[in-house]
């Protein structure tokens, strides 16, 4: 059972640059998201679905897209990447949205230099 | 706005001591409360979580955390450090558990053998 499938792992971009952040769920989850992590803030969400068809933005959207593809996938595109834009991204799924179980999957690691 | 505060960004312990991170919220709702770990070059996994059912809840690998409204304290605990155990540790907020989490900036623990 694969869980949650991140591509690509790793990475590197050139400022202005354009690149999608592709994440596939198995489980059958109605909700998707994607955070970023960088040292010393934890992990902030940047858009998530909660549920097949819907998106809404997280605490930090500016400089990205999204798309709910169907219930399995949902991916983040950087139309112009730059460098504050660095940062480990994961997706992550859950049944629901709350109080619901968040699977993660391993990261994609991306420089934008 | 919900938000949690994890006090100490890093944490030492010696093998077999006891281990003990600090994660206060603050929630003008009762809330649903998590620990997520994650491991290096991984993804985060669930360590435990409070839905009210039970103050003293008690997760994977030998964790376990106390609910303390009074305090409005979750403290992760565990009482005797595997060099196993080293990793970093987010605590989560949820208000009612009916939205998305947000979690703390994150506890790096090493352990000293």
């Amino acid at each position: 059972n694969a869980g949650v499938t991140q591509t690509p792992k790793f990475q590197v971009l050139k400022t202005g640059q354009s690149m999608t952040l592709q994440c596939a769920q198995d489980m059958n989850h109605n909700s998707m998201y994607w955070y970023r992590q960088d040292p010393g803030m934890g992990l902030r969400l940047i858009y998530y679905s909660a549920s097949e068809g819907t998106t809404d933005k997280g605490e930090v959207p500016n400089g990205y897209n999204v798309s709910r593809l169907n219930k399995r996938e949902f991916s983040l595109r950087l139309e112009s990447a730059a460098p504050s834009q660095t940062s480990v991204y994961f997706c992550a799924s859950s049944e629901g949205v709350g109080h619901r179980e968040l699977f993660f999957g391993e990261g994609s690691r991306l420089t934008v230099l | 706005a919900q938000s949690v505060t994890q006090l100490g960004s890093h944490v030492s312990v010696s093998e077999g001591a006891l281990v003990l991170l600090r994660c206060n919220y603050s929630s003008s709702v009762p809330p649903y409360l998590f620990w997520y770990v994650q491991y290096p070059n991984q993804g985060l996994q669930l360590l435990l979580k409070y839905t009210s059912a039970a103050t003293l809840v008690k997760g994977i690998n030998g964790f376990e955390a106390e609910f303390k409204k009074s305090e409005t304290s979750f403290h992760l605990t565990k009482p005797s450090a595997h060099m196993s155990d080293a990793a970093e540790y987010f605590c989560a907020v949820s208000p009612f558990g009916n939205e998305k989490l947000t979690f703390g900036t994150g506890t790096r623990l090493t352990i000293i053998p």
